[in-house]
């Protein structure tokens, strides 16, 4: 199984981020799949995740502002009202299973910068 | 929300000595409890998930202990590739899933 982020680098404040996971070489539709992300020079924050049923769950901290979906092979992230402190690696991952909610395989990453 | 705690901050170890990495949980986790190592530049790779099951391909090396609050990660004789810094994450009590703020193990 192999993921790969995509989406604009730069996102303009106020504005909505919305992000892009391509999961390929496995199976989308028996797994969760989670987005996080990671501040420069900082640790990890859990955003999010959702299964193909639509079963979802987010961050408490970010809910107002996070949608989350999947089709295809694809599942998505949608921020908005976006701030320099949400400039980060985003990362999409799954979740290693129903019992251990851990994140077993990752994407390499994209970059978004906030910025006017 | 549930708070990890990683301790310390930097770890410097020489090559071939043992490493060991602390965790501390706010509130009980069971045993809920991952590790991930990051290299710089790379996303974070699972080591050990349930506290001290090693993930798939992951080098004996490694090992986790601990269930309740407290929980160790331990290298038994660091490789170069080992330095690195190191999560933990608990998935008992959520949301949120949380990480801890990191451990960077460094060559001494």
């Amino acid at each position: 199984v192999q993921l790969q982020e995509s989406g604009p680098g730069l996102v303009r404040p106020s504005e909505t981020l919305s992000l892009t996971c391509t999961v390929s070489g496995g199976s989308f539709s028996s797994s969760y799949w989670a987005w996080i992300r990671q501040p420069p020079g900082k640790g990890l924050e859990w955003i999010a995740y959702v299964s193909y049923t639509g079963i979802r769950n987010y961050n408490p901290s970010l809910e107002s502002r996070v949608t989350i979906d999947t089709s295809e092979n694809q599942l998505s992230l949608r921020l908005s009202s976006v701030t320099a402190a949400d400039t980060a690696v985003y990362y999409c991952a799954r979740l290693y299973g129903l019992v251990v909610w851990a994140f077993d395989i990752w994407g390499p990453g994209t970059v978004v910068t906030v910025s006017s | 929300e549930v708070v990890m705690t990683q301790s310390p901050a930097t770890l410097s170890v020489s090559p071939g000595e043992r490493a060991t990495l602390s965790c501390r949980a706010s509130q009980s986790i069971s045993s809920s409890l991952a590790w991930y190592q990051q290299k710089p530049g790379q996303a974070p790779r699972l080591l050990i998930y349930g506290a001290s099951t090693r993930a798939t391909g992951i080098p004996a090396r490694f090992s986790g202990s601990g269930s309740g609050t407290e929980f160790t990660l331990t290298i038994s004789s660091l490789q170069s590739e080992d330095f690195a810094v190191y999560y933990c994450q608990q998935y008992n009590n959520w949301p949120p899933i949380s990480f801890g703020q990191g451990t960077r193990l460094e060559i001494k």
